[in-house]
């Protein structure tokens, strides 16, 4: 266990919908990053939060949106999710945002499947 | 922008031979480097970093790495390997004068053969 706890594990919904991911970042750490890995993507940097607030923006739809709340918990939403939104969704952690000379410490991702 | 380049695909290594998995990089200025390895239906795990000081970097489950600055590269080696270490290899890098995000490469996919 890494201690990023990501749900749900597996999601399955229907093309037109709209799913929030949820991540738990590991305890003490103020950083949530959320990637998207694809097969043909590999792994896409989406968004950054800090200690509730947005850091850094990478290649987020603007059918996605992210938010941190007080307690550090992070939710990926998406909407009006197309086949090609099927992926694997991993949310990061780490102790630090600006200056932080760690790497992160992963959750085990969520499966979305659009059908 | 930063970006990581794994110009493999996928590497075929027997077991007990030596193992290398490419990785070139490109920052403004200066990077933090970093191997992640996924198993199948898992997350990413850390492997190794470079930070700064010695070129190689010894890491986790025999796993060392060489930072080249010239060469911009930050390749992944095992001197033996093991079936075991069939696995999805990510290289990664963050420009540690800029934002603390990390950019990943495409991944490549490690087959160690009995």
């Amino acid at each position: 266990d890494s201690g990023v706890t990501q749900t749900p594990k597996h999601l399955i919904t229907a093309t037109g919908q709209r799913v929030t991911l949820r991540c738990s970042p590991r305890s003490g750490d103020l950083s949530v990053y959320w990637y998207q890995q694809s097969l043909d993507q590999g792994l896409q940097f989406l968004i950054q939060y800090y200690n509730g607030e947005e850091r850094a923006k990478g290649n987020i739809l603007e059918r996605f949106s992210a938010q941190q709340f007080p307690d550090l918990h992070s939710e990926l939403n998406l909407s009006s999710l197309e086949l090609g939104d099927s992926a694997l969704y991993f949310c990061a952690s780490s102790p630090r945002g600006q200056g932080v000379r760690y790497g992160y410490t992963f959750g085990s991702g969520t499966r979305l499947t659009v059908v | 922008a930063q970006s990581v380049a794994q110009p493999e695909d996928q590497v075929n290594v027997a077991e007990g031979n030596p193992l290398t998995v490419k990785c070139t990089y490109s920052v403004s200025g200066n990077p933090y480097l970093f191997w992640y390895v996924q198993y199948p239906n898992r997350g990413l795990q850390f492997l190794l970093k470079y930070i700064t000081g010695d070129n190689l970097v010894k890491g986790s489950y025999g796993f060392e790495a060489e930072f080249n600055k010239s060469q911009t590269s930050f390749h992944l080696k095992k001197p033996s390997a093991l079936v075991s270490d069939s696995a999805l290899y990510f290289c990664a890098v963050r420009d540690r004068d800029r934002d603390d995000k990390i950019i990943f490469g495409k991944g490549t996919r490690l087959h160690i053969l009995p």
